[in-house]
């Protein structure tokens, strides 16, 4: 069965830094990958997914993520983070069927 | 309506008690997840409905919990005989096509009990 490790948290980083949320997937075939965020209270929202094809894919809200099989990641990316930015981030992995793993999140702090 | 409407946002439930939680998804999506999540962890899938049929429940941890979607429209998770370690956030899901194509979420349900 496929399986989804956040290894970070939480993270701080300072308004306009850069940012990068580590994933790391384990599952035998190309799976499907996401990364959804959830701000206090409020659903999960997809950022970005990525399916076939070009391994750097572009979100919402400037996030970008890159699929790497040899490495089994899924890293998400922000050139300059906002303090709007601050919440928590999901990683998951689904496998063509119904069932979609997710990681345990990682709750990003943004300070001024 | 506009995305995935859950009802109610929050939930209070006597340990022993049967609650009922319902979700709309949105119009027109063939499928409908949903999750638990526990405090600090992520969701965990709970059950899969292709419209009408319940094609996946692998994921409900025990007989208490039940699930229908009898128009393959709202869908009611039913929890009966409530227990403390059934607190948690109970969030649906719905996408336009089959699977996890792209899955919208709505705000949960947040189950206490006491």
């Amino acid at each position: 069965a496929q399986s989804v490790t956040q290894p970070d948290i939480h993270i701080t980083v300072s308004e306009g830094a850069s940012l990068e949320l580590r994933c790391n997937y384990s599952y035998g075939a190309t799976p499907y990958l996401f990364w959804y965020v959830q701000s206090p209270g409020q659903g999960l929202q997809l950022l970005l997914k990525y399916f076939s094809g070009d391994t750097l894919v572009q979100g919402i809200k400037g996030f970008e993520a890159e699929f790497k099989r040899s490495q089994s990641s899924f890293n998400l990316r922000k050139p300059s983070v906002h303090w709007s930015d601050a919440a928590e981030y999901f990683c998951a992995v689904g496998a063509g069927n119904n069932d979609m793993r997710f990681g345990a999140g990682t709750r990003l702090t943004v300070k001024p | 309506g506009a995305g995935v409407s859950q009802s109610p946002r929050y939930k209070v439930a006597k340990r022993g008690q049967d609650v009922a939680l319902r979700c709309d998804p949105i119009s027109g999506h063939v499928s409908l997840f949903w999750y638990q999540q526990a405090l600090g962890q992520g969701p965990e899938f709970l059950t899969y409905f292709q419209n009408e049929a319940q094609l996946d429940k692998s994921g409900l941890p025990s007989d208490r919990f039940f699930a229908e979607r009898p128009e393959g429209s709202v869908s009611t998770l039913k929890i009966q005989r409530t227990q403390q370690e059934d607190s948690a956030v109970y969030l649906c899901a719905s996408s336009l096509a089959a699977g996890h194509t792209e899955a919208f979420f709505g705000q949960g349900t947040r189950l206490t009990v006491v």
